[in-house]
């Protein structure tokens, strides 16, 4: 069975500060994964996703995320964020046995002046 | 092109009532997802429909939970005797052709409060 763990249920961050949000999941078998972001009143969008190849993954909004099969982590980063970036970030993992995705109990990234 | 849409946006409900949820997925994504975010958690896989195939219901939480889709298009979800505990948002999400690394497109989402 799949799980993602995402430790910090909120991040305090101030403007133009660098930021990372960790995941770590544990599956048996070779995963995709994906980090979805939640604007306040709408719905989920995807912000990048690793299927294979390059373990750095570039998504919208300036996020890159980092692939560490070894320890079972795709920790999300930016280098300088905006209050635009304040949301709610979801790591999640599926694989080739289970289309459903599998997520993550999200992290709440509060960005501030 | 128009996104995943849901109805209705809100619905509250009395215990022991049932309750029906709509999802109108992309035009041409074969693939259809509903899952359940309750307050301050992540979200939870309730069922999955791809094409013609039997529905993944291993998700739904009991026998009160069902759904539906009609060929590949939209699809309802119906709660039967509502339980305070069901209260949540409701997503729906779907997916070109079911394939685990494709995107999965989301709903605005329902949100269900059960008094």
């Amino acid at each position: 069975a799949q799980s993602v763990t995402q430790l910090d249920s909120q991040v305090p961050v101030f403007e133009e500060a660098p930021v990372e949000l960790r995941c770590n999941y544990s599956s048996s078998v070779s995963v995709y994964l994906f980090w979805y972001v939640q604007y306040p009143n709408q719905g989920l969008q995807l912000l990048l996703k690793y299927l294979s190849g390059s373990t750095l993954v570039k998504g919208i909004n300036g996020f890159e995320a980092e692939f560490n099969k070894s320890q079972t982590s795709f920790h999300l980063r930016k280098p300088s964020v905006h209050i635009s970036d304040t949301a709610e970030y979801f790591c999640a993992v599926s694989d080739t046995g289970r289309r459903a995705l599998t997520f993550g109990s999200g992290t709440r990234l509060q960005v501030q002046p | 092109g128009a996104g995943v849409s849901q109805s209705p946006s809100n619905k509250v409900t009395e215990k022991g009532k049932d309750v029906e949820l709509r999802c109108d997925p992309i035009s041409g994504h074969t693939a259809l997802y509903w899952y359940r975010q309750r307050l301050g958690q992540g979200l939870e896989f309730l069922i999955y429909f791809q094409g013609n195939s039997a529905p993944d219901k291993s998700g739904l939480p009991s026998d009160r939970f069902s759904a539906e889709r009609t060929g590949e298009s939209v699809s309802t979800l119906t709660i039967q005797r509502t339980q305070q505990e069901d209260s949540a948002v409701y997503l729906c999400a779907s997916s070109l052709d079911g394939s685990s690394y494709n995107e999965q497109f989301f709903g605005p989402g329902t949100r269900l409060t059960v008094l």
